[in-house]
């Protein structure tokens, strides 16, 4: 079976430009989380989907950020009017239902913003 | 912020020499899990961590969880070229919670 895809691998955006980043879960995967990884850094928390319901954003670091998972399965982070801050690698995981289950990662989209 | 914290932040050995990172936590965790990422690559899972106490053995990779849930360890024994990467912990702080934080990581590098 496949994993966790997530396109484009690469995105590079000028500053004040909008992108969405697609996240495939495995099949079956109830869980989806959102991590932003800066260079050197663990990935940090964004969001959580239970399904296609948003159970914690905490980590949306502005209200620019939007993700949503409508049908629970195929998911979409969007970044209105980026800023260079916003230079990271984003990553996509999923897992089955329950706190006790791994997290299955993604590639990860590399955001650049000039 | 960051209520995990990991040491040290890089480590360079000969291959065959024992490597250790340490994760503390400033509030009691749910559970802990470690998770390795290659250069290039995504962070992949290793081990869970639930009960107090509790060590699990991996080849040469040994992970434990302190009494208190509040710190861990992964140990590698006898390193090798293969085991080049970042390591990660990630606890859940929150019990019930799904949220992961994740340390910031120990870079291993390896000497052949």
């Amino acid at each position: 079976g496949a994993g966790v895809s997530q396109s484009p691998r690469y995105k590079v955006a000028k500053r004040g430009q909008d992108v969405a980043l697609r996240c495939d879960p495995i099949s079956g995967h109830v869980s989806l989380f959102w991590y932003q990884q800066a260079l050197g850094q663990g990935p940090e928390f964004l969001t959580y989907f239970q399904n296609e319901a948003q159970l914690d954003k905490s980590g949306l670091p502005s209200d620019r950020f939007f993700a949503e998972r409508p049908e629970g399965s195929v998911s979409t982070l969007k970044i209105q009017r980026t800023q260079q801050e916003d230079s990271a690698v984003y990553l996509c995981a999923s897992s089955l239902e329950g706190r006790n289950y791994e997290q299955y990662f993604g590639p990860g989209t590399r955001l650049t913003v000039t | 912020g960051q209520q995990v914290m990991q040491i040290p932040q890089y480590q360079h050995v000969q291959e065959g020499e024992d490597f250790t990172t340490y994760c503390n936590s400033s509030t009691t965790l749910s559970n802990i899990q470690w998770y390795k990422q290659r250069p290039g690559g995504h962070p992949v899972f290793l081990i869970q961590l639930v009960k107090s106490g509790e060590v699990k053995k991996q080849k040469r990779l040994t992970f434990q969880f302190g009494e208190a849930k509040k710190n861990s360890s992964l140990h590698i024994t006898a390193t090798q070229t293969t085991d080049v990467g970042t390591y990660f912990c990630a606890g859940r702080i929150i019990q019930g919670a799904q949220k992961l934080v994740f340390g910031q990581g120990t870079r291993l590098t390896i000497n052949p």
